[in-house]
C-alpha cells in the first residue's frame, strides 16, 4: 500500500541555519503530496503541498519539490527562526482514494 | 471564527466510561475526518464522511462509532474505554473528498484514561 517515509528527528538546528527534512514515499499512480506542520499543543496546519511531478510548493520561505524519479518531496527552508520549531509532516493523497496518508512526522529544535 | 473547533479540548476518564467528542467545521466543506494520534505523535485515519455518508472505516474497534448528523457536524462516540484509548484525536474537514486540497484541522482533544 501506499507510505511515507520521513527522516527521524529530532533534527536540532541554530537560528538562520539550512535546513532540510527528506521525505520520501512509496504509491500507485500520480499522488499529491503535502508538508503539514503542528506547533505545540495545536492541531496540524498545512504549509505547502505540490499536485504533479516537478511541482515546487513554497510558503512561508519553506519550499519542497515532487521528484517523481527519486519519489522525493524533501522540505527545505534556507534560514529557520526559532518559531519554526514544530514537528514537521510530509504526507501523501492516495490516488483514487479518499484519505491522506502520513509520515511519522520529524520534530524539529530551532536554537537561538 | 475558529474554522474547525473540537470539544473538550481535554478529557481526562476513567476506564469503563463512555465519552463523546464532538467537532464543528464553519468551512462549508463536504468532507471530515477522524485522526488518532498517539504518544509518538504517529497519525492514523479513522473515519470519514463525506456529506453525512460514512466513506472510510479503518480497522477501529467497535467501540468506536462516528455519527454525522449533517456535513458541518461529525462526533464520535467511544465506548467502555480502555487504557490504550489515550491519544489525541484530531477532526479534520476537506472541501469534499478529493483530498488533494488538503485538509483543515481541529486543534485537537486529548483523552486520557485512567
Amino acid at each position: 500500500g501506499d507510505s511515507v517515509t520521513q527522516m527521524e528527528g529530532p533534527v536540532t538546528l541554530s537560528e538562520e541555519a539550512f535546513l532540510t527534512i527528506n521525505c520520501t514515499y512509496t504509491a500507485t499512480g500520480y499522488p499529491s503530496l503535502f508538508w503539514y506542520v503542528q506547533y505545540p499543543g495545536e492541531g496540524l496546519q498545512l504549509l505547502l503541498k505540490a499536485t504533479k511531478a516537478d511541482d515546487k510548493g513554497s510558503n512561508k520561505g519553506f519550499e519542497a519539490t515532487y521528484r517523481k524519479e527519486t519519489t522525493s518531496f524533501h522540505l527545505e527552508k534556507g534560514s529557520v527562526q526559532v518559531s519554526d520549531s514544530a514537528v514537521y509532516f510530509c504526507a501523501l493523497s492516495s490516488t483514487g482514494g479518499f484519505k491522506t496518508i502520513f509520515g511519522a512526522g520529524t520534530r524539529l529544535f530551532v536554537k537561538a | 471564527d475558529t474554522a474547525v473547533s473540537q470539544t473538550p479540548k481535554y478529557l481526562v476518564t476513567q476506564m469503563g466510561n463512555d465519552k463523546s467528542i464532538k467537532c464543528e467545521q464553519n468551512l462549508g466543506h463536504d468532507t471530515m475526518y477522524w485522526y488518532k494520534q498517539d504518544s509518538k505523535k504517529f497519525l492514523k485515519i479513522m473515519f470519514s464522511y463525506n456529506n453525512k455518508e460514512l466513506i472510510i472505516n479503518e480497522t477501529v474497534p467497535n467501540r468506536f462509532s462516528p455519527k454525522s448528523p449533517d456535513k458541518a457536524h461529525l462526533n464520535l462516540h467511544i465506548n467502555s474505554l480502555e487504557l490504550g484509548d489515550s491519544a489525541v484525536y484530531f477532526c479534520a474537514s476537506s472541501q469534499d473528498r478529493n483530498v488533494n486540497y488538503g485538509y483543515t484541522f481541529g486543534s485537537g482533544t486529548r483523552l486520557t484514561v485512567v
